[in-house]
């Protein structure tokens, strides 16, 4: 089955600065990854998502890539604010509706 | 925007007692989906549910667990004889064929 690995694990940086996290995914007939954005006592939020179909995309401070040769895919976070703060998560799936495997996470801090 | 709604917000039990946790999907949607995460975990995939029946399960979803749409609104997870690493965030989400969203979660904490 599909394997979803995720660094780093943690991730402090200073309001403004950008943020990257990276994901590698093992199964090739993934093509759908959403990232979702935790935020405490929450459930995960939808933030963006890229098919397999697309190499980048961008909303907004957002932005994912997706290489599926490697299998790698990540997430750009452009001039980040104090609400940015939270536990990240990519996933991998077949289709947009299948099940979501998720990576273990990343928590990012934004200091102010 | 629409949301998918879980109640209750936190759920304390007896070990050995049943538990039914509640969601209510998003009206349109006909994928239906329960996810659990232990603390400080990921999130784990259970079950998903389509056209009144489970479609998938993982290894986690035994026969300590069933789900429920028994009105065409309400989607329900039941756990039979709860166990102390039962405890953790229990998720719902609901979708369609473009994405899915999920439910703030309902902490059960088994004692």
């Amino acid at each position: 089955g599909e394997n979803v690995e995720q660094h780093p694990s943690t991730l402090s940086v200073q309001e403004g600065d950008s943020a990257v996290i990276k994901c590698t995914y093992s199964d090739s007939a993934s093509n759908y990854f959403p990232w979702y954005k935790q935020e405490l006592g929450k459930g995960p939020q939808l933030i963006i998502d890229i098919r397999s179909n697309v190499g980048e995309k961008k909303d907004q401070r957002i932005a994912v890539t997706l290489n599926k040769t490697a299998k790698h895919f990540s997430l750009h976070i452009t001039e980040t604010q104090p609400e940015d703060s939270a536990v990240y998560f990519c996933a991998a799936m077949e289709t947009s509706y299948d099940k979501v495997i998720f990576g273990p996470g990343t928590s990012l801090s934004v200091i102010p | 925007e629409p949301e998918v709604t879980q109640t209750p917000s936190h759920q304390v039990t007896q070990m050995g007692q049943e538990v039914i946790l509640r969601c209510v999907p998003i009206s349109n949607h006909l994928y239906f989906y329960w996810y659990r995460q232990i603390l400080g975990q990921k999130v784990e995939f259970l079950v998903s549910f389509y056209n009144n029946e489970i479609s998938e399960k993982s290894e986690i979803f035994d026969d300590q667990f069933s789900v429920e749409r028994p009105d065409g609104s309400n989607f329900t997870l039941k756990i039979r004889s709860t166990k102390l690493e039962d405890s953790a965030m229990y998720f719902c989400a609901s979708g369609r064929d473009d994405g899915y969203t999920f439910g703030s979660g309902t902490r059960l904490t088994v004692v």
